[in-house]
């Protein structure tokens, strides 16, 4: 069972280019999720879904767009990268979002470098 | 100021003692608080979850909420170099784990 796999595990980007970071699960989660994780600041939530086709903005989702056309796959598409979306980039899912039960399962990041 | 705020340690410990790791939190409103681990490189990996006030033993690990005081801590009773690691506390207003606010991680190294 692979879980959370996002490719790829790092990525150097110029200002202004575009790129999109994979998110796939196999455990059929309903719930998916993005996060970035900067020194000092935590992991911070950027856009999650509920379910196939339903998406919706968390706490830091300027500069990002997400689609969820299945259930198993949640890219996040990076439009114009900037030097402040230098960060590690975390998706996770889990089985079923309104139970504090159904913990979150990460995957191992992508390492985003901006310059 | 933050919602949630964790000792940022780092913690250096030797193989054996007792680690005690700490946050605080200003919302109220927080009702399940989670501990997770994340080794380097990797993504965190859920350790514990907690509800009410009080104390949850899970092996050599005790998660401990007050929430009278807005301070939940993690206990490692004889801790092992392979608890070397980054801890997150995190916490949640309602039953939507995926919406929790982490606090910023506190890095334990336990020397053999």
């Amino acid at each position: 069972n692979a879980g959370v796999t996002q490719t790829p595990k790092f990525q150097v980007l110029k200002t202004g280019q575009s790129m999109t970071l994979q998110c796939a699960q196999d455990m059929n989660h309903e719930y998916m999720s993005w996060y970035r994780q900067d020194p000092g600041m935590g992991l911070r939530l950027i856009h999650y879904s509920v379910g196939a086709g339903i998406t919706d903005q968390g706490e830091v989702p300027n500069g990002y767009n997400v689609s969820r056309s299945t259930t198993e796959d949640f890219p996040l598409r990076l439009l114009s990268a900037a030097p402040s979306q230098t960060s590690v980039y975390f998706c996770a899912s889990s089985y079923d979002s309104s139970s504090y039960n159904s913990p979150l399962h990460f995957g191992n990041g992508t390492r985003l470098t901006v310059t | 100021q933050k919602e949630v705020e964790q000792d940022p340690g780092p913690l250096s410990v030797p193989e054996g003692a007792i680690v005690s790791l700490n946050c605080t939190y200003s919302n109220s409103a927080f009702q399940y608080f989670m501990w997770y681990r994340q080794y380097s490189r990797k993504g965190p990996e859920l350790l514990m979850y907690t509800y009410s006030s009080g104390n949850k033993e899970d092996g050599r690990f005790t998660a401990q909420v007050d929430k009278s005081s807005k301070y939940i801590s993690l206990f490692i009773r004889d801790s092992q170099p392979s608890d070397s690691a980054t801890y997150l506390c995190a916490m949640t207003l309602n039953t939507n784990a995926g919406k929790s606010t982490f606090g910023d991680g506190t890095t334990l190294t336990v020397k053999p």
